[in-house]
């Protein structure tokens, strides 16, 4: 089956940083690629949706300059937080769809926990 | 915003009985799917039905889906502790492409 490639799988920084989270289709390709934040025993909430060589679609109340996305290839989406606050402490997960299939399961990431000291 | 609710919000079973995870949404859907997720995992995809069908096997898996209720079952028959994790349902409204509306989940411990 396909294979969704999330890096770091943790990270710890100091509040003010910038951290960088890698989403890779290792075996397919991805033209779009979505960014879930998830806080613990709850549902995921979609934070953006990635599309290759195009601007990401943000869903209502993310701040885009806050939380940026680059899908510069077919194979790669990375998310990152700017200047990082306790607050943005979290689980993230990335997902793809792979087109040669029928598009309609998603393959996820196995996720970043985010905490921001 | 949030679409499908799953009912229990947690369940606790012992191995070998069957589970049973409710679902339900609030609009018109293109198909439901069923993830699992490992603490501190990623989700995994465990099945999917289209708006047209109504009931789906895949292995100790049974999903029934009823539009006429806006409502889903997963059952995991013949229970194990390997399949403690999260459930969630997810439904998707127009197909290929669209994003997913993922569900709160159910914890489920199976108890050896």
């Amino acid at each position: 089956g396909a294979v969704v490639s999330q890096h770091p799988s943790w990270v710890i920084c100091k509040s003010g940083t910038s951290v960088k989270i890698e989403c890779r289709s290792l075996d397919f390709q991805a033209t779009t690629m979505f960014w879930y934040r998830q806080f613990p025993k709850q549902s995921l909430m979609l934070m953006a949706t990635s599309n290759e060589g195009s601007k990401a679609t943000y869903e209502q109340g993310v701040e885009k300059d806050k939380f940026l996305i680059n899908h510069a290839s077919l194979t790669l989406s990375t998310l990152t937080v700017t200047s990082a606050h306790p607050e943005d402490s979290s689980f993230y997960i990335c997902s793809a769809r792979d087109v040669r299939g029928s598009n309609e399961k998603l393959f996820f990431g196995s996720g970043t926990q985010l905490s921001v000291l | 915003s949030q679409q499908g609710e799953e009912d229990p919000q947690a369940l606790s079973i012992q191995e070998g009985e069957n589970a049973t995870m409710n679902c339900s949404y609030k609009t018109s859907i293109n198909n439901l799917q069923w993830y699992r997720q490992n603490s501190g995992r990623g989700l995994v995809h465990l099945i999917l039905i289209r708006s047209n069908e109504r009931e789906k096997h895949s292995g100790r898996l049974r999903v029934t889906l009823d539009t006429s209720k806006k409502s889903s079952s997963l059952l995991i028959t013949a229970s194990r502790a390997a399949d403690t994790a999260s459930y969630f349902c997810a439904t998707d409204a127009s197909g290929a492409n669209s994003k997913l509306t993922f569900g709160k989940g159910i914890t489920l411990s199976v108890r050896p």
